[in-house]
C-alpha cells in the first residue's frame, strides 16, 4: 500500500539552532503535502503545505522543501525555540475518486534543549 | 465556530459499554474525517464523510465502530461494546475538499480510556 515514512523518530536540538525533519513518501502521483505539529494533549496543527509544482515554500521560521525526484520532503525550522517542542507529522495527499485522503507519516519527536 | 470542536474531551468507560463521540466541524466544510491515535503513535484513518455520506469507511477496525453525519455538519462516532484496546485519542478533522488537496483542520480530540 501507499505509505509515508520518517527517517528520524526523535530529534534533539539546542535552542537557537536550526532543525531539519525529514520525510519520505512513496506515491509519485501525490501532488500535495502538509506538515503538522502536535503538542502534548492537543490535536495536530497545520504548519505549512506545498504543492508538487513547487520545490520550496517558506513561512514564518519554517521552510518546506520538496524533492520529487527522490520523493523526499523536509521541514526546516530556523532558530528553534522551546515552544517548537512537539511531534511533527508529514502527510501526503492521495486524490481518490470520492475526494482527498491524507496519509500520515509515523511522526518525529522534536525536543528543544535550553 | 472558529475551529473544529469535539466532545467530550475525556471519556472513561467500562469494558462492554457503548460510547458516543461528537465532532463539530468548521462551518461550511463539506469533508469530515475521523482518526484514531494510540499513545505515542501516528494517526490511523477511520472514516471519511463527504456531506452526509461516507464513501470511505475502510479504516473502521471492526463492526463495533460506526459513524454518522447529519445535516452535512455534526458527526458522531459510536463504539459499541468497548474493549480495552479501544483506548486512544479519537481525532476529527474537516476540510473544504473543493479539489485536489485541501488542508484538514483538526479538533483537540477525545481521549477515551476503557477500563
Amino acid at each position: 500500500g501507499e505509505s509515508v515514512g520518517l527517517h528520524l523518530p526523535t530529534l534533539s536540538v539546542q535552542e537557537g539552532d536550526n532543525s531539519i525533519i525529514n520525510c519520505a513518501y512513496s506515491n509519485s502521483a501525490s501532488d500535495y503535502f502538509i506538515w503538522y505539529k502536535q503538542e502534548s494533549g492537543k490535536g495536530p496543527q497545520f504548519i505549512i503545505d506545498i504543492r508538487s509544482n513547487m520545490d520550496k515554500r517558506q513561512g514564518q521560521r519554517v521552510t518546506v522543501l520538496l524533492n520529487k525526484t527522490v520523493k523526499h520532503l523536509s521541514l526546516q525550522i530556523a532558530a528553534t525555540q522551546p515552544g517548537d517542542s512537539a511531534v511533527y507529522f508529514c502527510a501526503e495527499n492521495l486524490y481518490m475518486e470520492y475526494g482527498n485522503k491524507l496519509v500520515f507519516g509515523a511522526g518525529t519527536i522534536l525536543r528543544v534543549k535550553s | 465556530g472558529a475551529g473544529v470542536s469535539q466532545s467530550p474531551s475525556n471519556k472513561v468507560t467500562e469494558k462492554g459499554k457503548d460510547v458516543e463521540l461528537r465532532c463539530d466541524p468548521i462551518s461550511g466544510h463539506t469533508a469530515l474525517y475521523w482518526y484514531r491515535q494510540s499513545l505515542g503513535q501516528g494517526l490511523e484513518f477511520l472514516i471519511y464523510f463527504q456531506g452526509n455520506s461516507a464513501p470511505d469507511k475502510s479504516g473502521l477496525p471492526s463492526d463495533r465502530f460506526s459513524a454518522e453525519r447529519t445535516g452535512g455538519s455534526v458527526s458522531t462516532l459510536t463504539i459499541q461494546r468497548t474493549q480495552q484496546e479501544d483506548s486512544a485519542v479519537y481525532l476529527c478533522a474537516s476540510s473544504d475538499d473543493r479539489g485536489r488537496g485541501e488542508t484538514q483542520y483538526f479538533g483537540p480530540g477525545t481521549r477515551l480510556l476503557v477500563l
